[in-house]
């Protein structure tokens, strides 16, 4: 299996802050990873794909990065509309996602 | 527009079966596969496996193997999840999701059904 490490758990951050999550893979990956955002109630939303790649409709706030092991998912600027739980899943090796981080505002 | 329609909350006692279900519109059905995805506050979201609907190949997750069995039904574009005796960690909200092509990403989910098992 491919384990996928995300840090931090939560985050609290302002609006208008920019905010970092990170991924690590257990082994490489290449830029096989994606990105998505959860809100209590709905269903999760593709924000990032292919590591570094925006989805279809997705504000440009959003962005990441990395390959092989190590990559980032960054808010430029935190709205609030932002607060959810956002996670990584990569595709490398089957499929497997992080254990989320959970976003707030401050 | 792509749409996947997930059958309503279940309670259910340990021991008892379930299958719950997911029915795809508004794309070809078999040119797509379906995954299934479990969400519980402790663990947040876990792959469970996917079905190629065109041939029903299916992959899980090495954690949901033998657990759960996932099928499709190309006549009603409709994809499965089924459990043959269920426990009270099966307690969870399960999505399904669309898997686009290369890069394999879920670009169209499920509304998500609600499973409680309790005695």
């Amino acid at each position: 299996d491919i384990q996928m490490t995300q840090s931090p758990s939560s985050l609290s951050a302002s609006i208008g802050d920019r905010v970092t999550i990170t991924c690590q893979a257990s082994q490489d990956i290449n830029t096989h990873l994606n990105w998505y955002q959860h809100k209590p109630g709905k269903a999760p939303k593709l924000l990032i794909y292919g590591a570094s790649n925006l989805a279809t409709g997705v504000p440009s706030r959003f962005s990441g990065s990395g390959s092989g092991t190590d990559f980032a998912f960054t808010v430029s600027s935190l709205q609030p509309e932002d607060i959810a739980t956002y996670y990584c899943q990569q595709y490398a090796y089957i499929y497997s996602f992080g254990q989320g981080t959970k976003l707030e505002i401050k | 527009e792509v749409q996947l329609v997930q059958s309503g909350t279940e309670v259910k006692k340990p021991g008892e079966s379930l299958t719950i279900s997911c029915k795809a519109s508004g794309y070809t059905f078999t040119s797509y596969w379906i995954a299934w995805v479990r969400r519980t506050p402790g663990k947040g979201l876990e792959w469970m496996g996917s079905v190629y609907a065109g041939d029903s190949d299916t992959k899980y997750s090495p954690s949901f193997q033998g657990q759960v069995a996932i099928s499709v039904d190309k006549s009603s574009n409709t994809a499965y999840l089924r459990w043959t005796s269920l426990k009270a960690s099966d307690t969870a909200m399960y999505f399904c999701a669309r898997l686009g092509g290369s890069p394999f990403y879920l670009d169209s989910w499920g509304q998500g059904t609600p499973v409680t098992v309790s005695s």
